[in-house]
């Protein structure tokens, strides 16, 4: 079953606004990490936030974590058109820290 | 220099054909990783190898088969393709594991399309 599901699915906003997405998994966790897919591309490493954080800052995206609702919520301050892309939580759990990747929020940033 | 590199980039082939497709990277990781994006999005792990042993292997049909030549290839050997087969297949690297989760980095990917 899929680890981590992303809401909302899709979101369009404009520029200079923020975006915020949400991620729930079910089972516990050793860290969450967020990825960014530009369309046709591969994945890019965006933040790692540790089972035992509960926020994280890198740039202009803020990470919370909150492991008693099993969920997460990436935030992105005064958007860019270059921000459009899909943006996946990934989970790791277990010895060999088996990544899991959720379903993804399609973000469109307006000019 | 591209960090994590996949041939071919697009693949478009007949049912029941033998394909595969070759992963590299030239980050020094220990690990590496192949993923199955199907048309919806959705990112599923397929294998990992680390310092070329296997270390998860999904439920992947045994029509696919994961082979480690060294730390920096990963390639992914496809028997008896089949329409449902159709979909991106991305390549991964990171560190090691070592009891932490690093970040991975992506190939490009690779288009497959079974017709």
């Amino acid at each position: 079953s899929q680890q981590g599901e992303e809401d909302p699915q899709a979101l369009s906003i404009q520029e200079g606004e923020n975006a915020t997405m949400n991620c729930s998994y079910k089972t516990s966790i050793n860290n969450l990490q967020w990825y960014r897919q530009n369309s046709g591309r591969g994945l890019v490493h965006l933040i790692l936030i540790r089972s035992n954080e509960r926020e994280k800052h890198s740039g202009r995206l803020r990470v919370t974590l909150d492991t008693s609702k099993k969920s997460s919520s990436l935030l992105i301050t005064a958007s860019r058109a270059a921000d459009t892309a899909s943006y996946f939580c990934a989970t790791s759990t277990g010895g060999y820290q088996k990544v899991t990747f959720g379903t993804g929020t399609k973000l469109q940033v307006i000019p | 220099d591209t960090a994590v590199s996949q041939t071919p980039k697009y693949l478009v082939t007949q049912m029941g054909n033998d394909k595969s497709i070759k992963c590299e990277q030239n980050l020094g990781h220990d690990t590496m990783y192949w993923y199955k994006q199907d048309s919806k999005k959705f990112l599923k792990i397929m294998f990992s190898y680390n310092n070329k042993e296997l270390i998860i292997n999904e439920t992947v049909p045994n029509r696919f088969s994961p082979k480690s030549p060294d730390k920096a290839h990963l390639n992914l050997h496809i028997n008896s393709l089949e329409l449902g087969d159709s979909a991106v297949y991305f390549c991964a690297s990171s560190q090691g594991l070592g009891g932490r989760t690093y970040e991975q980095y992506f190939g490009p990917g690779t288009r497959l399309t079974v017709t």
